[in-house]
């Protein structure tokens, strides 16, 4: 019964390199959301995905982040030339239904040096 | 509306009372509401949810409060327990435009012994 699988768990990169978190959602579940979180703070919506189809990026950053959810393997985001303010907690959550009851994952804590 | 803020308020309750966590949430268009439970290092955990044409719900030692005149909800937890220190967050989706699940600001309950 595996819940929301993210990895890595920790990522380190400098300044520049690319970032890859990945997100394997609930078993039968085809919505996948990303979620930011910095300390003390709550969860900022980035992206809504079902399979192949991106349908809400309203909290993506236009520049430098992607996400996709191919129809086969897990959902990525990707965050590219990456800067010491994209430090921070990110979450995939996914459902079964669109956009209720989300359950989500452990994160992935990415620290830019 | 999106959560933000420097730090997270606190309500410190004593072991074995009830606790009750407000949340106002934005959009009078949201129609379904859920609270989450965050530990530290952990992702959201779901709580429980309920939609616009209930006005109360319960769980097992949880029970949420919809009041749509003024746009807030409430959790209350009966008999509270050490293991219920965590961060709640309510959650709204707000349906006007793209679905989507937008957070409120947490809220940090303390369990005195």
């Amino acid at each position: 019964n595996a819940g929301v699988m993210q990895n890595p768990r920790h990522l380190v990169r400098r300044r520049g390199q690319e970032a890859r978190l990945r997100c394997s959602p609930v078993k039968g579940h085809s919505h996948v959301y990303w979620y930011r979180q910095l300390p003390e703070e709550g969860l900022k919506f980035m992206v809504y995905l079902q399979k192949e189809n991106i349908i809400d990026e309203s909290g993506m950053p236009k520049e430098r982040f992607s996400a996709e959810f191919p129809k086969e393997g897990p959902s990525i985001l990707r965050i590219q030339q990456v800067v010491r303010g994209d430090s921070a907690a990110y979450f995939c959550a996914s459902s079964y239904r669109d956009s209720e009851k989300l359950f989500f994952g452990s994160g992935t804590q990415l620290s830019v040096l | 509306g999106e959560s933000v803020g420097l730090h997270l308020p606190t309500l410190s309750v004593q072991e074995g009372d009830n606790s009750i966590i407000n949340c106002a949430y934005s959009n009078s268009a949201s129609d379904y509401f859920i609270w989450y439970k965050q530990e530290s290092g952990k992702g959201p955990q779901f709580i429980i949810d309920i939609r616009s044409n209930m006005d109360k719900r319960q769980g097992q030692r949880v029970t949420v409060l919809l009041n749509k005149t003024v746009k807030h909800l409430s959790l209350q937890i009966a008999a509270t327990q050490p293991g219920d220190s965590a961060v709640y967050f309510c959650a709204e989706n707000i349906r006007s435009s793209a679905s989507k699940i937008i957070f409120g600001s947490g809220t940090r309950l303390s369990i005195r012994p």
